[in-house]
C-alpha cells in the first residue's frame, strides 16, 4: 500500500513564476491536508480538502495561493507569482474518511526554492 | 499563550539514557494528542497517539494530564536512531476538527 505521494520533490522557481505541487493521498483516503514548513519553523496548516470540496482554508494566504482536489487525479497546491518568502517545504497529508479518525499520514514533501 | 508549546531543546543525551519531553496545550477541550518525529529534511512520522491518560509502546511512553493540559513523552534506553525532532501535535477542536496544530518541536541528539 503506497503511502502519500508528492511531486516534485524539489522545485526551483524564479520570482514571479508559478509553482504547482501535487499530492496523491494514500489508497482509500479521501481527505487531504496541506502544511507549510518555513526554514527553522514548525509546520503550519494551510488547507483541508475532500474530493471536489475545500473544507477549511483558514491557513491559506489570502492571495496567490489556491488548492484543489478534483474528482479524478491528485490534489494540487498552486502558488502564483512566487516570491522568495514562499521558499519552504510543503507537506501533504491524508487521512481516512471514517468518523473520528484523525491520524494524518504525511508525504515526503516538496521543497520549493524561489530564486 | 501559544496553542501548543514544547521544550525548545536541544537535548543531547548519551546512548542508553532516559529523556523526557514536555508539551503544554491551551485548548482544554482537546481530546486527542499525537507525538510525531521528524528527521532532518524528512516528513513527520506518527510516533504515538494519546487518547486517554497515556500510551506505551516499547521504549516510548506518552502521558497526558488533562487538568494541567500537559503531555509528556518519555524515551527509555535511548538509541542513536532516536535522534530526531519530536513534534507535539494537537487537533483543533473548533471549526475543522481535522486541522493539526504542531508545536515547534524538540530536537534530540543521542550521542555514542
Amino acid at each position: 500500500n503506497a503511502g502519500v505521494m508528492q511531486n516534485p520533490r524539489h522545485l526551483v522557481r524564479r520570482r514571479g513564476q508559478e509553482a504547482r505541487l501535487r499530492c496523491s493521498p494514500m489508497k482509500g483516503h479521501s481527505h487531504v491536508y496541506w502544511y507549510r514548513q518555513l526554514p527553522e519553523e514548525g509546520l503550519k496548516f494551510m488547507v483541508y480538502l475532500q474530493k471536489e470540496n475545500i473544507i477549511d482554508e483558514s491557513g491559506m494566504p489570502k492571495e496567490r495561493f489556491s488548492a484543489e482536489f478534483p474528482k479524478e487525479g491528485p490534489s494540487i497546491l498552486r502558488i502564483q507569482q512566487v516570491v522568495r518568502g514562499d521558499s519552504a517545504a510543503y507537506f501533504c497529508a491524508s487521512s481516512p474518511s471514517r468518523a473520528g479518525e484523525e491520524t494524518q499520514y504525511f508525504g515526503p514533501g516538496t521543497r520549493l526554492l524561489v530564486l | 499563550r501559544k496553542e501548543v508549546e514544547q521544550d525548545p531543546g536541544p537535548f543531547n543525551v548519551p546512548e542508553g539514557a532516559t529523556v523526557a519531553f514536555n508539551c503544554t496545550y491551551s485548548n482544554s477541550a482537546s481530546q486527542s494528542f499525537f507525538w510525531y518525529r521528524q528527521d532532518c529534511r524528512k516528513e513527520p512520522k506518527l510516533l504515538m497517539s494519546v487518547y486517554s491518560s497515556g500510551n506505551e509502546d516499547g521504549r516510548f511512553t506518552a502521558q497526558l494530564n488533562r487538568a494541567s493540559q500537559y503531555i509528556s513523552l518519555l524515551i527509555r534506553d535511548s538509541k542513536l536512531s532516536d535522534s530526531a525532532t519530536y513534534l507535539c501535535v494537537v487537533p483543533r477542536t473548533s471549526g475543522s476538527a481535522r486541522q493539526l496544530t504542531f508545536g515547534s518541536g524538540t530536537q534530540l541528539t543521542v550521542l555514542p
